[in-house]
């Protein structure tokens, strides 16, 4: 059955600090990943996304992640956090056969100054 | 382009009452998904809808329902609403679904049972 984990629910970093948020799923076959960002009160934001190819992928507001198969992972990251990256971040596996997503129970980020 | 649509933001209703739910995707999409998001469980895929049919199901029960429109918007309605149906209904909608096919969410409904 198909699920993703992420196992740090809550992650607290300094501001211009680096970070890594991991993610872990499980599919039989090849995934299709993503992650997503939501601020309070509003809905998720599509960060980047990794369909085949190159498995370091770009994203917006600076966010990479990278897709390792030998792991089963796909963790994201950035190489300076601003204040404004405080917010929750949810990994996503998406079958290919339809559009049902399944997400993980997603990462808390606080950002201090 | 405009995103996704939902109306109405907020709704408080008392128990054993029914609601509907509306979403506009965005213009081209022809796929529309919905999706519960509670603390305790997170987002919980219910249905998606595809050309006014539902294509896939998750593991609600019957009083979770929905429909799609020939001009792509959805609605999703809730009979005898329970406690536990307190939470943040999301829509996300998709060009036409499966692979290539990024979700792009709504800001969602707020709904309090009280």
């Amino acid at each position: 059955a198909q699920s993703v984990t992420q196992p740090d629910i809550h992650i607290t970093v300094s501001e211009g600090a680096s970070l890594e948020l991991r993610c872990n799923y499980s599919y039989g076959a090849t995934p299709y990943l993503f992650w997503y960002v939501q601020s309070p009160g509003q809905g998720l934001q599509l960060l980047l996304k990794y369909f085949s190819g190159d498995t370091l992928v770009q994203g917006i507001k600076g966010f990479e992640a990278e897709f390792k198969r030998s792991q089963s992972s796909f963790n994201l990251r950035k190489p300076s956090v601003h204040w404004s990256d405080a917010a929750e971040y949810f990994c996503a596996v998406a079958t290919n056969t339809g559009n049902q997503f399944y997400f993980g129970t997603g990462t808390s980020l606080t950002v201090i100054p | 382009k405009a995103g996704v649509t939902q109306t109405p933001r907020y709704l408080i209703k008392t128990r054993g009452q029914q609601v509907t739910l509306s979403c506009s995707p965005i213009s081209g999409h022809r796929s529309v998904s919905w999706y519960q998001q509670t603390p305790g469980q997170g987002l919980q895929f219910l249905f998606e809808y595809f050309s006014e049919t539902q294509r896939n199901k998750g593991n609600f029960p019957g009083r979770f329902s929905g429909r799609q429109f020939s001009n792509s918007r959805s609605e999703m309605n809730v009979s005898t609403l329970e406690l536990g149906d307190s939470a943040l209904y999301l829509c996300a909608s998709s060009r036409q679904g499966g692979e290539n096919s990024p979700l792009h969410f709504g800001n969602g409904t707020r709904l309090t049972v009280t």
